[in-house]
């Protein structure tokens, strides 16, 4: 069974701060690990995904997120946030088989100050 | 390329009716999978269709039930609707590999969002 544990359901930063978005998972098989990101009144838009090549990941927007077994985390980190950042972002576990689902975490919203 | 389509986009319902929600897949794409969104949660998976067969199912009752056509395109029904059951209702969509590497990644569409009252 796999599970997903996002820490911190809201976070704040100002424009140009760091963003540090927590997820900490639980698989019963090496895990594939994504970040999805939701703006207001849309759907699911994937931004990064770790499936056992490097444990490093860039994604789009200048995201990016470091797959630690030891610790059994997945954070996502942003050197520099802009406005546009602001949104909810999901970390998922897929299932592990070719029809493996995805167990989303309950999501932390990111707002940016100016 | 169109990506993910959904309709309607909003519904309003009421309780004991039921709903039916469309789902056209990205160009190229086989598998199509439902999740229900609940205010401030996570999606939460509802089933997954491929070759116009349910693969896997969540914790949903026998109320939700799909159906996926030859096109690909996928359909959730949900009788007796419940207060419960207003939500986003995503579905997403993905091609489906042999082997352990298959739907990793998936498309999502811009949701339905049902209401019951």
């Amino acid at each position: 069974a796999q599970s997903v544990t996002q820490l911190g359901s809201h976070v704040s930063v100002s424009e140009g701060a760091l963003v540090l978005l927590r997820c900490n998972y639980s698989s019963s098989v090496p895990p594939y690990l994504f970040w999805y990101v939701q703006y207001p009144n849309q759907g699911l838009q994937l931004l990064l995904k770790y499936t056992s090549a490097a444990t490093l990941v860039k994604g789009i927007n200048g995201f990016e997120a470091e797959f630690k077994k030891s610790e059994t985390s997945f954070h996502l980190t942003k050197p520099s946030a802009h406005m546009s950042d602001a949104a909810e972002y999901f970390c998922a576990v897929h299932g592990g088989t070719s029809y493996g689902k995805l167990t989303f975490g309950q999501g932390t919203i990111l707002t940016v100050h100016p | 390329d169109a990506g993910v389509t959904q309709s309607p986009t909003h519904l309003i319902k009421t309780r004991g009716q039921q709903v039916t929600l469309r789902c056209s897949p990205k160009s190229g794409h086989d598998t199509v999978s439902w999740y229900q969104q609940a205010l401030g949660q996570g999606p939460q998976f509802i089933f997954q269709y491929y070759e116009e067969e349910e693969r896997q199912r969540g914790n949903f009752p026998d109320r939700f039930s799909g159906h996926q056509f030859p096109n690909y395109s996928s359909e959730l029904n949900v009788n007796a609707l419940l207060l419960g059951d207003s939500a986003l209702y995503l579905c997403a969509s993905s091609y489906r590999h042999t082997g352990r590497l298959g739907n990793t990644e998936a498309f999502f569409g811009q949701g339905t969002r049902l209401t019951v009252v």
